[in-house]
């Protein structure tokens, strides 16, 4: 059963700071890893998506990372902005249809 | 044009009631999913559509839970005697298909519909 995991549950960092986001999953056989972002209240938007013959996808100050050998995915967002502040979910394709998430970071840029 | 819509956008439940929870997807998206966030299981897979048929419902949680789709678009899910621990935010996803180039397509969520069973 695939299951994943996000390191750190919680993240407060000063505005301008650069972060990783850390995403690892047990199962290396994914068809594809995605990042989204979800903000209070709202659905989930998808930031990057990274097919398993990938190893990286970058939008703007948002650059996504991909091993699939080890199971690792981090995500990284450069000058950090008050914006940015979201829990950031990591899900990964194993089957059509079927997206497993992991739980998620809670992300705070304080001004 | 429009994202995935869903219905009602918050609904409040005694404990033993059904519910139907809707989803519109986006226009032309032949694929649908239905997944559930609560608080102590994180986000998970409950069912996906292609076209009318569920080719995987291997994430309903109990045969109180249905769902169907009917021409090709809008979709309900049904909780039969809800229970407390149903209490979570279902979430409804669309996609153009399934299956794109040899792999998953991409899904765009709805906002959810949060759930409260009293």
């Amino acid at each position: 059963k695939q299951e994943v995991t996000q390191i750190p549950a919680a993240l407060s960092v000063p505005e301008g700071e650069n972060l990783v986001l850390n995403c690892s999953f047990t199962d290396s056989a994914i068809y594809n890893l995605q990042w989204f972002r979800q903000d209070p209240g709202k659905g989930l938007t998808s930031l990057l998506l990274i097919q398993s013959s990938q190893r990286e996808q970058t939008s703007g100050r948002l650059n996504a990372s991909l091993d699939k050998s080890s199971g690792r995915s981090t995500l990284y967002i450069a000058a950090s902005q008050p914006g940015d502040s979201a829990t950031y979910l990591c899900a990964v394709s194993t089957s059509y249809g079927k997206l497993t998430f992991g739980q998620g970071t809670i992300l705070t840029v304080h001004p | 044009g429009a994202g995935v819509s869903q219905s009602p956008s918050n609904k409040v439940t005694e404990k033993g009631k059904d519910v139907e929870l809707r989803c519109d997807p986006i226009s032309g998206h032949t694929a649908l999913y239905w997944y559930r966030q609560s608080l102590g299981q994180g986000l998970e897979f409950l069912i996906y559509f292609q076209g009318n048929s569920a080719p995987d419902k291997s994430g309903l949680p109990s045969d109180r839970f249905s769902a169907e789709r009917t021409g090709g678009s809008v979709s309900t899910l049904t909780i039969q005697r809800t229970q407390q621990e149903d209490s979570a935010v279902y979430l409804c996803a669309s996609s153009l298909e399934a299956e794109i180039a040899g792999g998953p397509d991409t899904q765009y969520f709805g906002p959810g519909t949060r759930l409260t069973v009293l």
